[in-house]
Formats: C-alpha cells, sequence, structure tokens
C-alpha cells in the first residue's frame, strides 16, 4: 500500500497525560499537512511541512502541540498534557509540489484520539 | 462569518434524484477550489476541482462563481453509493495551499 499511513489508529489516554502520532506519507510527496476533526465538522488545519521545514501553523496550535518532520518524510504530532476537550479525529494529508495532482491532498486514515 | 460556509443538510433524496450543494466563500482572493467526498469515519477523498470554467465528471458537476463567491456541486441520477459527506475546500490565497474546509454537507440516498 503506498498511500499515507498513520498510526496508531486509535488512542484512548487519561486527561493530563502526553500522546504521540505518527504519519508518514506517500513517498514522493515533499508536502505534508495535520488536521484536527470533530464530529459534524470539517477538518481544521494544524499545521504544514513542506520537506523538513514547518512553513506554517495554525492559531488552534496551542503550545501544547508540536509537531515534527526531522527528515522530512514521516512526521509526528505530540499532544501534551491532554484536555478531554483534545478529543478528535488527527488526519494527516501528503500532497506532491508539482505535477499532476498537486493541488490534491491524499488524506491518511486518521488517528481517533479520546481523552478520558 | 465563516471562511467556508456549507449546509449540514442532511439531504435526503430517492435515488435518481438531481441534487445540489452550494458553498460560499468570505475570501474573494480564493484561488483554487474543490469538493471531497467523505465517508462515515473514512478519511476525505478528492471529488472533483472546482476551474473556473466549472467541471463535470460524469453524473458531477461543479460550478464556481466569483461574483457571488460561491461553488456548487450538481449531482445527477443520485446513487445509494453517493450517500456521504461533501466538503467543500477553498484554499487560502497566496500560493501556499493551505485549505480550508467547511463543515460538510450530509447526502443520504434512499432507495
Amino acid at each position: 500500500d503506498t498511500g499515507v499511513s498513520q498510526n496508531p489508529r486509535h488512542k484512548i489516554t487519561k486527561r493530563g497525560q502526553n500522546v504521540t502520532f505518527r504519519c508518514d506519507p506517500i513517498s514522493e510527496h515533499n508536502r505534508l499537512y495535520w488536521y484536527r476533526q470533530t464530529l459534524g465538522q470539517g477538518p481544521e488545519f494544524l499545521t504544514y511541512f513542506q520537506n523538513e521545514a514547518q512553513l506554517e501553523k495554525s492559531r488552534l496550535l496551542s503550545d501544547r502541540f508540536s509537531a515534527e518532520r526531522p527528515k522530512g518524510s514521516f512526521s509526528t504530532l505530540e499532544i501534551q498534557r491532554t484536555e478531554q476537550g483534545d478529543s478528535a479525529m488527527y488526519l494527516c494529508a501528503s500532497r506532491p509540489t508539482s505535477g499532476i495532482g498537486a493541488d490534491t491532498q491524499y488524506f491518511g486514515p486518521g488517528t481517533r484520539l479520546t481523552v478520558l | 462569518r465563516k471562511e467556508v460556509e456549507q449546509d449540514p443538510g442532511p439531504f435526503n433524496v430517492p435515488e435518481g434524484a438531481t441534487v445540489a450543494f452550494n458553498c460560499t466563500y468570505s475570501n474573494s482572493a480564493s484561488q483554487s477550489f474543490f469538493w471531497y467526498r467523505q465517508d462515515c469515519r473514512k478519511e476525505p477523498k478528492l471529488l472533483m476541482s472546482v476551474y473556473s470554467s466549472g467541471n463535470e465528471d460524469g453524473r458531477f458537476t461543479a460550478q464556481l462563481n466569483r461574483a457571488s463567491q460561491y461553488i456548487s456541486l450538481l449531482i445527477r441520477d443520485s446513487k445509494l453509493s453517493d450517500s456521504a459527506t461533501y466538503l467543500c475546500v477553498v484554499n487560502k490565497p497566496g500560493g501556499s495551499y493551505i485549505p480550508t474546509f467547511g463543515r460538510g454537507t450530509s447526502l443520504i440516498v434512499h432507495p
């Protein structure tokens, strides 16, 4: 399978714990996005990488959230001191820089986070 | 006003019906527009891009109205398998391709 993969698919944690999610984009895609989606809403943009550079962050991304893409391949999203309001689906998407499909985002299956 | 607004629905239609959704956007400088489809508990997938000249793909037609700042999606001859949430996506101007998603419009096609 050469699509976007995300791990874990589900995460249940207690309030106050730290969690980390991983995203492996399509290999030739150098642009990577993280989103958060809650029930009945569309995905909300969190942050965006081009290669290893984090080029944009949403104001939704509080200081408890951090994302990295150290080698320009996979990315991690960490949430520190989780709160119940962090419960959501966290989606990753990748996109090529140019060529056919350059404006298409390819989404992974998401990581569903439940904070108890 | 939200950046991208959609009627959440649900739109309940019989098989074979024609149904249309609209989506309005607030930033007149927005450059690119898309419709994504999201099945229940699945990830969004691109349905079609929306070009200034419109775009048609089989039973699906997308239109852009820059003057009124809305895009539309028309589905003809609805199938049961068309039941899903349709997300309107507008990219912020400036070339960074940071998308803003609408909340989605739910379509239920019944026999």
